[in-house]
């Protein structure tokens, strides 16, 4: 079992959609969960963190359910300029620490 | 705009030839990091620097060689490569070290072709 799983996507979704982005993990003790973005040929940009009581950033709303070990993302009013791979981020503890753990990353794709 | 700053944005090299990636932060960060990237993957963590210290490395070939000079420079040797090691490779970095959870900066990355 990989230790983030993600939809696999690629979503294909018209501008004004609602998409949700769902990510589990493995590792109960995992601390630290991200949403990075990355577009085509750029480097990964942190979206947002994930907060145990659930976060949003305008149109963007992230849950973390640490009992079921999962992650969702929420993008409402879906914008041309929001397509891009999404990446969910686990951070490591201990001596791991310093180890982000992706996911494969799942498309987004907004069309007019 | 990122605040890591990668060197050179592109590179073509053989694989007999030795040359760098350098990576470059101001911003006081402690840690710095390599990450390795192929088409449609996520990064792959190859190095992790805690307060200038090799904390981890995942099992990297040592056909790479990772160098922290200070806090704030981070560079990558490259020495006899293959046409696999080509990739996107991305430097990032973080307020402090391990078992934090600090969020991690990426650089724009430098493109590696090895012919």
């Amino acid at each position: 079992r990989k230790e983030v799983e993600q939809d696999p996507g690629p979503f294909n979704v018209p501008e004004g959609a609602t998409v949700a982005f769902n990510c589990t993990y493995s590792n109960s003790a995992s601390q630290s969960f991200f949403w990075y973005r990355q577009d085509c040929r750029k480097e990964p940009k942190l979206l947002m963190s994930v907060y145990s009581s659930g976060n949003e950033d305008g149109r963007f709303t992230a849950q973390l359910n640490r009992a079921s070990q999962y992650i969702s993302l929420l993008i409402r009013d879906s914008k041309l300029s929001d397509s891009a791979t999404y990446l969910c981020v686990v951070k490591g503890f201990g001596n791991q620490g310093g180890k982000l753990i992706f996911g494969q990353g799942t498309e987004l794709s907004v069309k007019p | 705009d990122t605040e890591v700053t990668q060197t050179p944005k592109h590179l073509v090299m053989g694989m007999t030839n030795k040359k760098s990636l350098k990576c470059e932060q101001h911003m006081g960060h402690r840690a710095m990091y390599w990450y390795k990237q192929k088409a449609k993957k996520p990064p792959e963590l190859m190095f992790v620097y805690s307060y200038e210290k090799l904390s981890i490395n995942e099992s990297v070939p040592s056909r790479f060689s990772p160098e922290c000079p200070n806090s704030s420079l981070l560079n990558l040797h490259l020495h006899a490569l293959q046409p696999e090691d080509s990739a996107l490779y991305l430097c990032a970095s973080s307020r402090e070290g391990l078992a934090s959870g600090n969020t991690i900066y990426f650089g724009e990355g430098s493109w590696l072709t090895v012919v």
